[in-house]
């Protein structure tokens, strides 16, 4: 079982928005902005598409967004298109015994 | 553009040692700015990051994975290397490496990723 808890499945049409929830605990979401989020086609390697909550890296289109509030972070894809189709993870910095722990990752299927 | 690329044996055998090595290209491995990590994904499953490296030897291991795990750093080839020690089947997944770009929480935030490599443990 993953530290972080995210839905198994979203998903939407093309040109609509969809969240993905990311919910942690006070040890690491809730007390850290140290969380980021991966995209990961079929067969690719994951791909940082958000870091420290709510930056993007460059390169990474401004229809990803990112968020928290309290032990719940969210990742908002906006005017959604077919290649947003992947795997989406979520990861946080955490004050127990390991310094960062994923998300089980959310599958995004666009319809 | 700095690209990275895992290299090692596909296949090892139960209670064997599994090693691989990451070349780093277009950018140096010393460079004060970054932590050099790995991690893993079983097939059909998540992520799991194994441990994070700095270019002076720093480390910081996974504690699910410590007792079994060995991260060393070359900087003379550029190089960054894992020991995973009396593997199983469990051990079986994608093992990818990664440049880690908050050096005050390591692992945190891998910016470039190689293409990962399969590693199955099987006799």
């Amino acid at each position: 079982q993953s530290a972080l808890t995210q839905p198994p499945s979203v998903s939407g049409s093309p040109g609509q928005s969809v969240t993905i929830s990311c919910t942690g605990t006070s040890t690491d979401v809730g007390s850290y902005n140290r969380v980021s989020w991966y995209q990961q086609p079929p067969g690719t390697a994951p791909k940082l598409i958000i870091y420290d909550v709510g930056n993007r890296p460059s390169g990474v289109p401004d229809r990803f967004s990112g968020s928290k509030s309290a032990n719940t972070a969210s990742l908002t894809i906006s005017g959604l298109q077919a290649e947003d189709e992947a795997d989406y993870y979520c990861s946080s910095y955490t004050s127990t015994s390991t310094p960062v722990v994923f998300g089980g990752g959310t599958k995004l299927t666009v319809l | 553009q700095l690209q990275m690329q895992e290299s090692g044996p596909g296949l090892v055998k139960p209670s064997e040692t599994l090693s691989l090595t990451c070349t780093v290209s277009g950018g140096s491995i010393s460079s004060p700015s970054y932590y050099w990590g790995w991690i893993r994904q079983p097939p059909g499953r998540g992520l799991e990051w194994i441990g994070s490296i700095y270019y002076s030897g720093s480390t910081y291991y996974n504690p699910s994975l410590k007792s079994r795990v060995t991260i060393s750093v070359d900087t003379y080839r550029n190089q960054f290397s894992l020991k995973l020690a009396s593997v199983t089947a469990a051990d079986t997944a994608v093992y990818y490496c990664a440049r880690d770009e908050d050096i005050a929480a390591p692992g945190t935030a891998l910016d470039l990723w190689g293409r990962g490599t399969l590693v199955t443990v099987s006799s």
